[in-house]
């Protein structure tokens, strides 16, 4: 079965540079979420999609942005990164129709 | 808004035994509760979830259960094997619907000692 894919898998970027990541969830889903998980930590909400409209804001910072796009793909956008930022980055997508958040394998950011 | 407590932190168990693992949740019109089993460096993986309708739900070796009046559940795993050593994320959603963000508990690291 069709999987939540995610990409790049690993970005090493440095400070002050920017970063897209991006998602491309199961088909027919319409909703796409980003977390953002530190190192030991659990995955904190970032930002969510529904339909191409965003639908809810986590602790996204003023730096990043999100869009989907009519494809249903999103991509985040991270500027003016800080070291701070390094961290795994999930993408997640559901469909109304059904329960079940399937989540992709993560892009790794290393901000150096 | 949604707060989901999970313990313990860490647990370590014997390669056979049951392991189990709690949650609570402050929102009580979550209606839907996920568990997710993350293996390092890899994305959260579903394993089990429950909707508020059941009060318990079994696939093979694992189980859930749901007290909703407590505002609780549980992960258990029975005859546990090595291969189940990874941090297991309680999750409910931010009130009700099939679509609303998740909130995470903060993870159990499970230790199955061969």
């Amino acid at each position: 079965a069709a999987g939540v894919i995610q990409s790049p898998r690993h970005l090493i970027k440095e400070k002050r540079e920017t970063a897209t990541l991006k998602c491309y969830p199961i088909p027919r889903h319409d909703t796409v979420y980003w977390y953002q998980q530190g190192p030991g930590q659990d995955p904190q909400f970032l930002i969510s999609f529904y339909e191409k409209m965003q639908s809810d804001k986590g602790s996204i910072p003023d730096r990043f942005s999100a869009q989907q796009f009519s494809d249903y793909h999103s991509e985040l956008n991270m500027s003016s990164l800080e070291l701070g930022d390094s961290a795994l980055y999930f993408c997640a997508s559901s469909s109304t129709a059904e329960y079940g958040y399937t989540f992709g394998s993560g892009t790794r950011l290393t901000v150096v | 808004g949604e707060n989901v407590e999970q313990h313990p932190s860490t647990l370590s168990v014997q390669e056979g035994d049951s392991a189990v693992i709690k949650c609570t949740y402050s929102d009580s019109a979550s209606n839907y509760f996920p568990w997710y089993k993350q293996e390092l460096g890899k994305g959260p993986q579903l394993i089990i979830d429950i909707r508020s309708n059941v009060g318990e739900k079994k696939d093979q070796r694992i189980a859930v259960t749901l007290n909703k009046t407590a505002k609780h559940f549980s992960l258990h795993i029975t005859e546990t094997q090595p291969e189940d050593s990874a941090v297991y994320f309680c999750a409910a959603p931010k009130g009700g619907g099939a679509t609303n963000k998740l909130i995470f508990g903060t993870g159990t690291l499970l230790a199955v000692q061969p």
